[in-house]
């Protein structure tokens, strides 16, 4: 089975800050690649399929890039309200294997 | 706009099955040809997910679960359910249900949550 990577782990900016998340795949994905946000106490929330589709109603400072192997979800200027857990997935076929997180705070 | 509604038992006993049912409104689950999800969260730990179920019985399950997981679908109820046996402490979790954005197709990311509920598995 695919296994998926984040990294960091964790990570502190300031608000305003560009963030960015990694994702990696052991194997292509092609661009079958998502990306939800979780905050605290609250349900998970797509933000990116396609590995780069913004899902509707999210802000324009998410975005995200890749194909194959390497992904990037970018925060371009980092809001109190972006504090969270972000996660990837992958879904090209099962098992969706989720990646391991990447909780973002304000420093 | 369809909604999905978790519920079941929050707590369930060591050995025992935990049973939650999925509840969608808003939409007819025979109309919708989903393959409709399981996820869960663990206290401290990321997004695990379960498995996902299709109307028609084609079912993908997560191997390390596969042994002790069903999902199943009840068309009259507009409900669809999950069953994991066995459970241990491990199996503590938000559980949540989920909506692929696609239909036909396990191949897509998931866009509708219900609220989760937790299951704390404990004597």
């Amino acid at each position: 089975d695919i296994q998926m990577t984040q990294s960091p782990s964790s990570l502190s900016a300031s608000v305003g800050d560009r963030v960015t998340i990694t994702c990696r795949a052991n194997q292509g994905i092609s661009n079958f690649l998502a990306w939800y946000q979780q905050k605290p106490g609250k349900v998970p929330e797509l933000l990116i399929y396609g590995a780069s589709t913004l899902q509707s109603g999210v802000p324009s400072r998410f975005s995200g890039s890749g194909s194959g192997t390497d992904f990037t979800l970018t925060i371009s200027s980092l809001q109190p309200e972006d504090v969270a857990t972000y996660y990837c997935q992958k879904y090209n076929s099962a098992p969706l294997t989720f990646g391991g997180g990447t909780k973002v705070e304000i420093k | 706009q369809l909604q999905l509604q978790e519920s079941g038992p929050g707590l369930v006993k060591p050995s025992e099955t935990l049973s939650l049912t999925c509840t969608v409104s808003g939409g007819s689950i025979s109309s919708n040809p989903y393959y409709w999800g399981w996820v869960r969260r663990p206290p401290g730990k990321g997004l695990e997910w379960i498995g996902s179920f299709h109307y028609t019985g084609s079912s993908y399950y997560n191997p390390s679960l596969r042994s002790r997981v069903t999902i199943s679908i009840d068309t009259s109820k507009n409900q669809f359910s999950l069953k994991l046996r066995s459970v241990t402490v491990a199996d503590t979790a938000v559980y949540y249900c989920a909506r692929p954005r696609g239909r036909n197709s396990a191949s897509f990311a998931f866009d509708i949550w219900g609220r989760g509920t937790k299951v704390t598995v404990s004597s």
